[in-house]
């Protein structure tokens, strides 16, 4: 059974704080890796798609990063802002021909003013 | 991008009756995904609606009781028959991006089932 686990499940940062959050996935068969944020009552906000081991990729004050070899990601948010709480969730597409993703459970974050 | 619309936002409905979920893209696509979130749980895919073929469940997944139509190249219905309180959920209604892979969400329908 194919696992994509993040963590932390959820926390809260002062504004201002850096944070960082992990994404865990199979490293075989790997085809993309997708990072949403989703906060409450709207519709999940596609942040990244990435594809390639090693890739970067930055939006705004949000960047993460991809390891297919180890079967990570890292998000980072910069200087967090209150507008930035949300759940910030990673879904591991499958290698098929059709759109089949695995997500995480989510990290839930809280800035705190 | 698509903008997806979802009705009702939000429902408390009894166990054992049924709640049809409404979803409305703002252009026409090829293949309408339906998802649930139950508490504390990730998304998990229940279906694939196609335009004039009949849904493809997902394992774990029925017809019976996630009944799909999909009248149109626009428009979708997910149905949630006899209602237990473990259906409880968000149920999310999606659509694909073409060559990119992304995927377009709906705002989420939160049922709660008393």
């Amino acid at each position: 059974i194919l696992n994509v686990e993040q963590s932390p499940q959820s926390l809260h940062v002062q504004e201002g704080d850096s944070t960082n959050f992990t994404c865990s996935f199979p490293s075989s068969n790997f085809y993309a890796l997708h990072w949403y944020r989703w906060e409450t009552a709207k519709s999940p906000e596609a942040l990244f798609v990435m594809t390639l081991n090693g890739d970067e990729k930055k939006k705004g004050r949000i960047s993460a990063t991809l390891n297919t070899k180890e079967g990570y990601s890292y998000l980072y948010i910069k200087g967090s802002q209150p507008e930035d709480s949300a759940t910030y969730l990673c879904a591991f597409r499958l290698p098929s021909g059709t759109y089949k993703y695995i997500f995480g459970t989510g990290t839930r974050l809280k800035v705190l003013a | 991008s698509a903008v997806i619309s979802q009705k009702p936002s939000r429902d408390i409905c009894q166990r054992g009756t049924s709640l049809t979920i409404q979803c409305q893209v703002d252009s026409q696509v090829t293949m309408m995904f339906w998802y649930r979130q139950q508490p504390g749980q990730s998304l998990t895919l229940i279906a694939t609606a196609n335009q004039g073929s009949e849904a493809t469940y997902e394992s774990g997944f029925v017809i019976d009781k996630f009944p799909i139509s999909r009248p149109n190249l626009t428009f979708s219905t997910l149905t949630v028959s006899n209602m237990s309180p473990e259906d409880s959920s968000i149920y999310l209604c999606s659509v694909g991006a073409g060559t990119t892979s992304e995927q377009y969400f709906g705002p989420g329908t939160r049922l709660t089932v008393t």
